[in-house]
């Protein structure tokens, strides 16, 4: 069956280290991946879309890599701030058409501390 | 910047009545989605519309209609709730290109009693 893991234990680090957080899937073949951050009580906010044939994006502090042998991405979160404490989601993309239709992992929280 | 709006942030409803959630996007984008959220079961799609008076089953459908009369205006409805039901609703919008960012609504929490 199709399954997207994304750790479901809390991550906690100390502020200024970097925060790698994993999003593995089997039985899919996503074209696109995207990662979403989502604050409490909240809906989830975009952060980064990566391609199949891309291994690497980056933006500012944060760092999306696309492993389609290894069926992985990671984030990393480089210098984590108390601020960047939040819910972290991997979403899929596998077809074509116009619409985005993703499937979501469960989310990692993340818990920067001082 | 975009902005999706979901009419209540929270809601109970009693087992059996039908209730409407409603969004409203305000940059004209093609695409509109409903997703539920619960824990340990991440964000299921619904339903989506990729036009006015268009509309196409997402993963979880069953218990659900939509309607989208207007572009910027989809709204979610359950026929009989049911306490299975309780859970966060969550409206986005994509700009109907493929293979974008979706912009999600704040959500409603809504309790079926």
């Amino acid at each position: 069956s199709q399954k997207i893991e994304q750790n479901s234990e809390a991550l906690n680090i100390q502020e200024g280290k970097t925060a790698t957080l994993t999003c593995n899937y089997t039985n899919y073949s996503p074209a696109y991946l995207q990662w979403y951050r989502q604050d409490p009580g909240r809906g989830p906010v975009f952060l980064l879309l990566i391609r199949e044939n891309e291994k690497e994006k980056r933006k500012e502090r944060l760092k999306v890599t696309f492993d389609t042998t290894l069926k992985q991405s990671l984030f990393h979160i480089t210098a984590s701030q108390p601020a960047d404490s939040a819910t972290y989601l991997c979403a899929l993309e596998e077809g074509a058409g116009t619409a985005s239709k993703l499937t979501f992992g469960t989310g990692t929280r993340l818990q920067v501390t001082l | 910047d975009v902005k999706v709006t979901q009419s209540s942030r929270y809601l109970v409803k009693r087992t059996g009545e039908k209730v409407f959630l409603e969004c409203v996007q305000d940059m004209d984008h093609e695409n509109m989605f409903w997703y539920r959220q619960d824990p340990g079961l991440g964000l299921r799609l619904i339903y989506f519309s990729y036009d006015v008076k268009m509309k196409e089953k997402g993963d979880i459908p069953e218990g659900y209609s939509v309607s989208r009369e207007k572009k910027e205006r989809f709204s979610l409805i359950l026929e009989s709730a049911s306490t299975n039901q309780t859970s966060m609703y969550l409206c986005a919008t994509d700009g109907g290109q493929g293979h974008e960012k979706l912009f999600f609504g704040s959500g409603t929490q809504l309790s079926v009693l």
